[in-house]
């Protein structure tokens, strides 16, 4: 079956550092991806979306990099700030007649000051 | 959170007991969607729905129902037969080929 993964449980950064977080894919058809942000407690928030006829797209301080060579995704966060401090989560949109989202088991991101 | 509530917040079952999760979104979405998340880890698909009076089964559908009478609605009963129901419930929703924006979820919590 379908799996999102990614490479590091945990990641910290300085505060005002770039920061990257990393997800891979294994279903080569998947045609459109995800970056969602989550804060404890709280739904997740959608972040930035690519779909498979990219490989950059940007948005306000963050980009996200697809290279579906490798099946890998990206995201990257500039100047990154407190308030940056969540757990990402990647999410692949398996195309089986449905819009149906498989989620990675999240990367957490701490800032140090 | 956009447009989309659920309620309540917090909720308590007692073993044996059925209970049903609220889920409401004034966005006009078409698709809803609820999913599971465990401590962490990331969601599982229970069931989703694409439109009116139509939905399928997720990953993980077994011991769970749902609804979709009305375009704005998507209620989940968690039934007795789940035998893990604690744990934190997201419902979503989307329009077209766009993303799925989430409620703020619901904590339920077996006792």
């Amino acid at each position: 079956g379908e799996s999102v993964g990614l490479h590091l449980p945990t990641l910290s950064v300085q505060e005002g550092d770039n920061s990257i977080i990393n997800c891979a894919y294994s279903n080569s058809a998947s045609d459109y991806f995800i970056w969602y942000k989550q804060e404890s407690g709280k739904g997740p928030q959608f972040i930035i979306d690519i779909r498979s006829n990219m490989d950059k797209r940007q948005g306000q301080r963050v980009t996200v990099l697809l290279n579906k060579t490798v099946k890998h995704l990206s995201l990257q966060i500039a100047a990154t700030q407190p308030g940056d401090s969540a757990v990402y989560f990647c999410a692949e949109n398996v195309v089986q007649g449905a819009q149906k989202l498989v989620f990675g088991q999240g990367t957490r991101l701490t800032i140090n000051p | 959170d956009g447009g989309i509530t659920q309620s309540p917040k917090y909720l308590f079952r007692k073993e044996g007991q059925n209970v049903t999760l609220s889920c409401e979104q004034n966005l006009n979405h078409d698709a809803m969607y609820w999913y599971r998340q465990d401590p962490g880890q990331g969601l599982r698909l229970i069931y989703y729905s694409q439109i009116v009076n139509d939905f399928q089964k997720g990953d993980i559908a077994e011991g769970y129902s749902v609804s979709r009478e009305k375009k704005e609605s998507f209620p989940l009963t968690v039934t007795s037969a789940q035998k893990n129901p604690t744990a934190f419930y997201l419902c979503a929703s989307s329009i077209g080929t766009g993303p799925q924006y989430f409620g703020p979820g619901t904590r339920l919590t077996v006792l």
